[in-house]
């Protein structure tokens, strides 16, 4: 049962342009939100956060909302750049201390082009 | 900003043998590191918790005497693919835990390496 889900396998948006990624999660215990970059033969890289008690968070060109009581988080990132052409992963942890268990949703391969 | 490595980035090996890859928090002592594996177009999947001075915590489903870990020091895990088979080729990446300064920790993760066997 995936419970952290990216329906969106593929985003393909234009420089300058807002990126709109989303994700879904069925478990409402989950406490604390995460998103991951990824490029191709790396590991992921944590690019921002937000708590359940939040609703938005943001750092830069990049800000996460979350609406609990529809269980989704998107992340906007604005404007796009060529660079932020990676696989984004949305994390979910039980506990916001203690993130050793994160629920991976299966990720979105965005592609900014010129 | 902390790093994680990983060692070897990518081993390709014949089938039976064994491969050992290498955990290492750079800058930072880790407690607790984990290790997943992705296959193609699919999430990260967490296989093992590995805590520094104590046995592994496997997730289920995963063998444990075929996936072994070490967590040896503060600074460095170890995974040995015991008696690798074609099925077993994946990406393998690992993570680990660091004090966030605004309370609580923060999985910071390896660059992965990617096992193929033949």
């Amino acid at each position: 049962d995936q419970q952290v889900k990216q329906n969106s396998p593929s985003l393909s948006v234009q420089e300058g342009r807002i990126s709109i990624l989303n994700c879904d999660y069925t478990n409402s215990m989950f406490d604390y939100f995460l998103w991951y970059k990824k490029y191709p033969a790396e590991g992921p890289t944590f690019l921002i956060s937000i708590s359940s008690i939040k609703d938005k968070n943001e750092d830069g060109r990049f800000t996460v909302f979350l609406n609990k009581s529809a269980k989704h988080l998107s992340l906007h990132i604005v404007p796009s750049q060529p660079g932020d052409s990676a696989v984004y992963f949305c994390a979910a942890s039980l506990d916001l201390y203690n993130t050793d268990k994160l629920i991976f949703g299966t990720g979105t391969r965005l592609q900014v082009f010129p | 900003g902390a790093v994680v490595s990983q060692h070897p980035s990518w081993v390709i090996c014949k089938s039976g043998t064994s491969v050992k890859i290498e955990c290492r928090s750079l800058d930072f002592q880790a407690t607790t590191m984990f290790w997943y594996r992705q296959f193609p177009k699919q999430s990260l999947m967490l296989m093992a918790t590995s805590n520094e001075g104590s046995k592994a915590t496997y997730e289920q489903g995963v063998e444990k005497d075929k996936f072994l870990i070490n967590h040896a020091s503060l600074t460095l895990s170890t995974l040995t693919v015991t008696s690798a088979h074609p099925e077993d080729s994946s990406f393998y990446i690992c993570s680990a835990m660091r004090l966030r300064l605004a309370g609580g920790e923060t999985q910071y993760f390896g660059p992965g390496t990617r096992l193929l066997v033949l």
